[in-house]
């Protein structure tokens, strides 16, 4: 069963700061992997969606990366404002595309 | 406005009351899912349909149902709702193969559950 882990658990950073958030996950044989913002007590936006055979994607200051043979993904958000503060979640889809596993997600504060 | 409703957003019940979460999408999608969220387990996968009629599975199924009669509905029954079901629940719908934007998940605002 695919395990998906994302550290920190929380991080808080001052505005403007570039910052990077981690995604790992067990079993390579994805399908794909999304990447969503989860405001408190709201459901899930989608942010970016990386196919398998892609390394990155890039919306605006947001730019996520691949790395299917390790097993990891990164979200990189650039000059960081107070407005970005949200839980931020990433999920692989399974290599048939009927499954999908989460990780906890990383709770992100921007200090202004 | 594509989206994905579920209703409804808030329910208390009791234990043993039989309760239906429905939900609906407006995108043409094959695909829907049930998921349930707790505090330090993460979003956990109930049931999926890859379409009409066919549901499946996920990690967490016991204690609940599923049905995907139409295309734009797959509502989730709780038979015999017990206090362990109290949870944050999302639907999800995305678009199957054949497009770049395969499985890219949509998902519904949540219906927050407490069983008493």
């Amino acid at each position: 069963k695919q395990e998906v882990t994302q550290i920190p658990a929380a991080l808080s950073v001052p505005e403007g700061e570039n910052l990077v958030l981690n995604c790992s996950f067990t079993d390579s044989a994805i399908y794909n992997l999304q990447w969503f913002r989860q405001d408190p007590g709201k459901g899930l936006t989608s942010l970016l969606l990386i196919q398998s055979s892609q390394r990155e994607q890039t919306s605006g200051r947001l730019n996520a990366s691949l790395d299917k043979s390790s097993g990891r993904s990164t979200l990189y958000i650039a000059a960081s404002q107070p407005g970005d503060s949200a839980t931020y979640l990433c999920a692989s889809t399974s290599n048939t595309g009927n499954q999908f596993y989460f990780g906890t997600g990383t709770s992100l504060t921007v200090i202004p | 406005e594509a989206q994905v409703t579920q209703n409804p957003r808030y329910l208390i019940t009791v234990t043993g009351k039989k309760l239906t979460v429905t939900c609906s999408q407006n995108m043409n999608h094959e695909y829907m899912s049930w998921y349930r969220q707790d505090p330090g387990l993460g979003l956990r996968q109930i049931y999926y349909s890859m379409n009409v009629e066919v549901t499946d599975k996920g990690d967490v199924p016991e204690g609940y149902k599923v049905s995907r009669k139409e295309k734009r509905n797959f509502p989730l029954i709780l038979e015999s709702p017990s206090p362990n079901q109290t949870s944050l629940y999302f639907c999800a719908s995305s678009p199957s193969t054949g497009t770049a934007h395969s499985y890219e998940q949509y998902f519904g605002p949540g219906t927050r559950l407490t069983v008493t």
